[in-house]
């Protein structure tokens, strides 16, 4: 069974638009969520995560997420996008045996 | 934050070779690294988890004789892709994970692996 989906493969996106790149996980235990930035050939980068609290996570370089229980998404959001933030982006969870698990990822392209 | 590096960045290797790929946590101890393989253009598969001074725990589909993991010192990981084919060829990350902080994993930068 996906633990994670993304819907979204790719996101193309003006620079300075808003954008927001779904993720939805599938667990009825608690969770904790993980958004991803990888940049080409390069290993992952950690955006935010959320573990307990405030269901509203910010980031670093602009993004926030924010943890819905009922609708068992976070997703990622910034309010004006860069042309150095494309890059592909994976939402994860851990469950159980603290392992990560990841979506397929969203291919964000900011295009000028 | 932490830092982790692998290496090498990239190799290429004649098929049928063995290659190592290196994943050191450079400023903490990681009693847990996990390894994890990505294919073009998909999300990442995790391999295999582990632990310092024990067996490896490998995910259900991954050859454990094939796919040869040492985790020897608590700052160093070995991933060792025996008698490596083209099918092998992906692009491999580590992440580590101090004790009991299994929610602070910090990457690797990736090994790039090319067989021919």
């Amino acid at each position: 069974a996906q633990s994670v989906t993304q819907l979204d493969s790719q996101v193309p996106v003006f620079e300075e638009a808003p954008v927001e790149l779904r993720c939805n996980y599938s667990s009825s235990v608690s969770v904790y969520l993980f958004w991803y930035v990888q940049y080409p050939n390069q290993g992952l980068q950690l955006l935010l995560k959320y573990l307990s609290g405030s269901t509203l996570v910010k980031g670093i370089n602009g993004f926030e997420a924010e943890f819905n229980k009922s609708q068992t998404s976070f997703h990622l959001r910034k309010p004006s996008v860069h042309i150095s933030d494309t890059a592909e982006y994976f939402c994860a969870v851990i469950l159980g045996a603290n392992n990560l698990f990841f979506g397929t990822g969203t291919r964000l392209t900011v295009i000028p | 934050g932490a830092v982790v590096s692998q290496h090498p960045s990239r190799v290429i290797c004649k098929s049928g070779t063995s290659v190592k790929i290196e994943c050191r946590s450079l400023d903490f101890q990681a009693t847990t690294m996990f390894w994890y393989r990505q294919f073009p253009k998909q999300s990442l598969m995790l391999m295999a988890t582990s632990n310092e001074g024990s067996k490896a725990t490998y995910e259900q589909g991954v050859e454990k004789d094939k796919f040869l993991i040492n985790h020897a010192s608590l700052t160093l990981s070995t991933l060792t892709v025996t008698s490596a084919h083209p099918e092998d060829s992906s692009f491999y990350i580590c992440s580590a994970a101090q004790p009991l902080r299994y929610t602070e994993a910090f990457f690797g930068q990736g090994t790039r692996l090319t067989v021919v």
